[in-house]
């Protein structure tokens, strides 16, 4: 079984540009998740797809973060424009159900986002 | 709002020790806990699942505790070997998959 695919691995751009980052669950899986990842710190969730709806997305900086899942199975999130602080991995997860919280979450490599 | 704290923040063993990483959260009206491990420029694997009902998971040499009403879960790593060097994670679940996560315990274990 394939796993969650993210690309690019590795990100550099200057503040004030933007960048998009993509994502394929596992086939099947109904559920997707961004989460950002800074240096020394735990993930933190950024947005919650059930197929193509948005569930949560309470913690995305809507001024600056967009994310969409177009038929309800790739995802892309885009920062416009970047700022020194969203320098971090971003994951994306998937998992199978959406029920209450007892499924596991699959995660993809990630990508580090180094704005300079 | 939900705050989970790992500690220790770092940890250096020596191979063959066994170990016992801690976490802590503030609101036991969770549905589930989570231990990950990370490698360094990979994603996480999940490694045990503990529902809210349950007190404890096993999975090889690891064995995760849940003691939901004082806000604390550990997780055990018998005989520890150079390859479980890594950062583990614990997050809880309060509700739709939705993670909190703590700040992870960097475990080294030296030959």
């Amino acid at each position: 079984e394939a796993g969650v695919a993210q690309s690019p691995r590795y990100k550099i751009i200057e503040k004030r540009q933007s960048v998009a980052f993509w994502c394929n669950p596992i086939s099947g899986h109904a559920t997707l998740y961004w989460y950002q990842q800074i240096l020394g710190q735990g993930p933190k969730l950024l947005i919650q797809f059930q197929n193509n709806g948005v569930v949560d997305d309470s913690q995305l900086p809507k001024d600056r973060f967009s994310a969409e899942r177009l038929k309800g199975v790739d995802s892309t999130l885009k920062i416009q424009p970047a700022k020194l602080e969203d320098s971090a991995v971003y994951l994306c997860a998937s998992s199978s159900q959406f029920r209450r919280g007892n499924e596991k979450l699959f995660f993809g490599s990630g990508t580090q986002l180094s704005v300079l | 709002k939900q705050e989970v704290t790992q500690i220790p923040a770092a940890l250096s063993v020596p191979e063959g020790e066994n170990l016992v990483l801690n976490c802590s959260f503030t609101d036991s009206a969770i549905y589930n806990l989570q231990w990950f491990r990370q490698d360094p420029g990979k994603g996480l694997t999940s490694l045990l699942l503990i529902q809210s009902s349950q007190r404890e998971q096993t999975s090889g040499r690891l064995n995760a505790s849940l003691d939901k009403s004082s806000g604390r879960s550990t997780l055990y790593i018998a005989a520890s070997q150079p390859g479980d060097s890594a950062t583990y994670l614990c997050a809880v679940s309060q509700g739709a998959q939705k993670l909190v996560f703590g700040q992870g315990t960097r475990l080294t274990i030296n030959p």
